[in-house]
């Protein structure tokens, strides 16, 4: 079965700093895929970042950026130079090839300060 | 590209009442939808899959007689919440995968969710 994990309810950062989210995941199959979603008070679901687990180089979206620790099954966000717009929870999931089922973690919320 | 509907965004009824939720893929063929349900300050839960023609997979404690799912077409799916009760307010979200060669297979593109109250 497939597990996520947030380990942090939530996070704080300062405008223009950097935060980093953490998520960890458990599958037992090779072919699978991994996403961090921001959520933010309107509450539709917004795709931050993909990465399929074949690939070996991190994915990166302008200032968002993964580091994809496939033996530690660790799959972090980086957000640099962080922006108000930014504040939202932000949700890490995991899916495989057959059933294609979202697994979510339980979410992480992100303030951010002026 | 990839963008998903759902309707009424926003829906009130009365106890005992059933009401029906809409989602549609509007520039894609959805091989597949899904259907969430989210409490405040929780995560996504998922209730069913739905497969184009075929007969929707509950997720384990889902209500299949409850939460009636009908995927008619290659762009539509809606949710029936029947005999509604109090408890059943909640976020509501389906998503949709683009099962053909135009989008990202194993992705879900989300609609903007129905919040439903009963009262």
């Amino acid at each position: 079965a497939q597990t996520v994990t947030q380990s942090q309810p939530e996070m704080s950062v300062q405008e223009a700093e950097t935060v980093t989210l953490s998520c960890t995941y458990d599958t037992s199959e090779s072919d699978y895929y991994l996403f961090w979603y921001k959520q933010p008070p309107s509450r539709q679901m917004i795709l931050v970042i993909r990465q399929e687990a074949y690939k070996q180089q991190n994915a990166t979206e302008n200032r968002f950026s993964v580091n994809f620790q496939k033996a530690a099954k660790s799959f972090s966000l980086k957000i640099s130079d962080s922006q108000l717009g930014d504040a939202a929870m932000y949700f890490c999931a995991s899916t495989t090839s057959g059933t294609y089922k979202y697994i979510f973690g339980t979410g992480t919320r992100l303030k951010v300060l002026a | 590209g990839a963008v998903v509907s759902q309707h009424p965004s926003w829906v009130i009824c009365k106890s005992g009442t059933s009401v029906k939720i809409e989602c549609r893929s509007l520039d894609f063929q959805a091989t597949t939808m899904f259907w969430y349900r989210q409490f405040p300050k929780q995560s996504l839960m998922l209730m069913a899959t739905s497969n184009e023609g075929s007969k929707a997979t509950y997720e384990q404690g889902v209500e299949k007689d409850k939460f009636l799912i009908n995927h008619a077409s290659l762009t539509l799916s809606t949710l029936t919440v029947t005999s509604a009760h109090p408890e059943d307010s909640s976020f509501y979200i389906c998503s949709a995968r683009d099962g053909g060669t135009s989008g990202i297979y194993y992705e879900q593109y989300f609609g903007p969710g129905t919040r439903l109250t009963v009262t």
